[in-house]
Parts: structure tokens; sequence; C-alpha cells
């Protein structure tokens, strides 16, 4: 069975110009978060989509927005790119929301470089 | 808001034993995962304790104790490949994780 996907894997934009990530849960995982990671910290947690409905929400600008589809796939949108959205950026899958004994499973992620 | 906090690094010999803290600060705490990154590599969900107590996987356990707000990931019999970075998270209420910033593991031969 195919992990989670994510593309591109790496990603160089200019400052002002706008992005979209991709995201493919594990088959039969119904739930998509996605985080931001700067390096030398944690993931921090941006948007959570379950069953195509948004769960969840970080603390970040309206520059962020994300959807997910009918096959439960996510996209991930930032616009208005600035240098400090340089990450990796990260898709977690799960079955339903919320941390169990299963855990999310995380994709290789996307790094975006912003310049 | 819930916010960890965990040793930056730590360093150990291989065959050894180590043990990774984590302290937080929450609201709706829900309970406490350990994942495990390798530099550029995914995060790998390693345990999660909802409970307080000890839960063993293997060369791994993690530990809870709800009412010091306080948890740990034990390593047993390190390997050269257990290097890499260590992140306790806690979901709560929202359901959604926090993570700490991570704990560099260093194993030496």
């Amino acid at each position: 069975d195919a992990g989670v996907t994510q593309s591109p894997t790496h990603l160089i934009k200019t400052r002002g110009q706008h992005v979209t990530l991709r995201c493919s849960p594990i088959s039969g995982h119904k739930s998509v978060s996605w985080y931001q990671q700067v390096l030398g910290q944690g993931p921090q947690f941006i948007f959570q989509y379950y069953e195509k409905e948004e769960r969840g929400r970080g603390n970040f600008p309206d520059r962020f927005s994300a959807r997910q589809f009918p096959n439960y796939s996510s996209e991930l949108n930032v616009n208005a790119l600035l240098l400090g959205d340089s990450a990796l950026y990260l898709c977690a899958s799960s079955f339903i929301p919320g941390a169990n004994n299963y855990g999310y499973t995380f994709g290789s992620g996307t790094r975006l470089t912003v310049v | 808001g819930q916010s960890l906090e965990q040793p930056s690094e730590v360093t150990a010999v291989e065959g050894a034993i180590v043990q990774i803290n984590c302290t937080y600060q929450t609201s709706g705490f829900y309970g406490l995962s350990w994942y495990q990154q390798h530099d550029g590599g995914a995060p790998t969900f390693l345990s999660y304790n909802a409970l307080d107590g000890l839960e063993e996987t293997g060369r791994f356990s993690s530990f809870l104790s709800r009412s010091d707000s306080y948890g740990y990931l034990l390593l047993q019999e390190l390997q050269m490949k257990d290097s890499a970075s260590y992140f306790c998270a806690a979901s709560g209420s929202a359901r959604q994780l926090t993570f700490g910033s991570g704990t560099q593991l260093t194993v030496l031969p």
C-alpha cells in the first residue's frame, strides 16, 4: 500500500507568488492535516480536514487556505509568499481526526524555499 | 493553548538507555504522542499515552503522568540508527497535535 504522498517534493518560489501543495492520504483514511515545520523546530498545525470539511485551523494568516476533495486528497494554498514561509510542509493522514494508538502517518513533505 | 518543553539535545552511546523528558501545559489535554524524525524525513509515530502509566513497544517505552503534566520516552539498547530528532506532541479537544521543539539524539559508537 502506498503511504501518504505529497507533491512536489521541492519547490522554489519568489516572494509574492502563490503556491499549491498536494497530498494524497493513505487509502481508507478520511482525515488530512497540514503542518509547517521550520528548520530546527517542531511541526506547527495549519489545517485539519475530515470528510471534506474543515475541522481545525491553526494560527496562520488568511494567506493560507486548504481544501479536501471527494477522494480525500487535499491541497494547501499559500498566497503572497513571504521569505518566512520557507519551510517543510507536512501532510498527515488518519482514519479519523484525533491522535490515538495508531497515530498520524506523515508524508515526506514538500520543501518550499521562498527567495 | 498548549506548550511543550523537551531538551534540545541528548547524547548516548550504542547499547545504552536514554530517557527524553517532556513537560506540557495544556487546556483540554487528551494524550501525549511521540514521533521520530530523521533529517529531512517524515515524522514517524512511535507511541501514544492517553492514560497514566507506561506503554511498551519493543525497545521503546513511553510514560505519562497527567497529574504532573509530564511524560518521557525511553529508548533501550540504543542503535546508531536511533540517531534522529524526537518530538513529543500533545493532542487536545481540538484534536490537532501541538509539537515540542524536538530533542536531537546522537548515538555514539
